[in-house]
């Protein structure tokens, strides 16, 4: 079945950076773009960017512009998300997401969802 | 950006319930809605999506409907299992965004 794991908690220290990694199985790594979206404690979800597993090309939402770098190694079919610059703001869970359909991003095609999900990295910025 | 508005924000019912959520986009999104359920401690799941699409493995009792601005999600009747946390997310264009969240809890 289709499925993605993802690291392990974190904890930080403001100024630091996190890298978390997310392992996909079940299907073809490469066919489908992956995304990151964050949840802050007893808050909404925030997406955070987008990676073509295939080419590795990348997105990312103005917010996080600067301080967010998505990668992936398609000999593990892992994706990693790192954030630099850590402020206590951060403190958020961090899901990976599958695009549920292929859909061609980069010429404007929308996507019709996410699925499946992680199961989350909370990641902890405290002094 | 195409921001979203849910409502409400929470909403007390009783299991065999009829209940409705809506969410409405700042500018049109065709059918480009879907929708997710989510408990917590867990990720969200994707219950619906292109408005009125049921995902597969999906109960019945989810539909969605709506077009344009204005969408909807109806649980037609409400089981133990439906309390939990429900987000419109409009997927017509990046970045995607989320509504603030519908919770439904047990009156």
């Amino acid at each position: 079945q289709v499925q993605l794991v993802q690291s392990g908690a974190e904890v930080k220290k403001p100024g630091a950076s996190v890298k978390v990694s997310c392992k996909a199985s079940g299907y073809t790594f490469t066919s489908y773009y992956m995304h990151w979206v964050r949840q802050a404690p007893g808050q909404g979800l925030e997406w955070m960017g987008i990676i073509n597993p295939s080419g590795g090309s990348t997105s990312y939402a103005q917010k996080f512009q600067g301080r967010v770098t998505m990668t992936r190694d398609t000999s593990t079919s892992t994706v990693y998300m790192e954030l630099s610059s850590l402020r206590s703001e951060d403190t958020a869970v961090y899901y990976c997401a599958r695009d549920y359909r292929t859909h061609d991003f980069w010429s404007g095609s929308p996507t019709v969802g996410f699925d499946p999900w992680g199961q989350g990295t909370l990641v902890t910025v405290s002094s | 950006d195409i921001q979203m508005t849910q409502s409400p924000s929470s909403v007390s019912a009783s299991v065999g319930d009829r209940v409705t959520i809506t969410c409405r986009a700042s500018q049109g999104i065709s059918s480009w809605l879907a929708w997710y359920q989510q408990k917590p401690g867990k990720a969200p799941k994707l219950l619906i999506y292109a408005a009125s699409s049921l995902q597969s493995g999906v109960p019945s009792r989810f539909s969605g409907s709506g077009s344009g601005t204005d969408f909807t999600l109806t649980i037609s009747s409400l089981q133990p299992e439906d309390f939990a946390t429900y987000y419109c997310q409009q997927a017509n264009s990046f970045p995607v965004h989320f509504g603030q969240g519908t919770k439904l809890e047990i009156k």
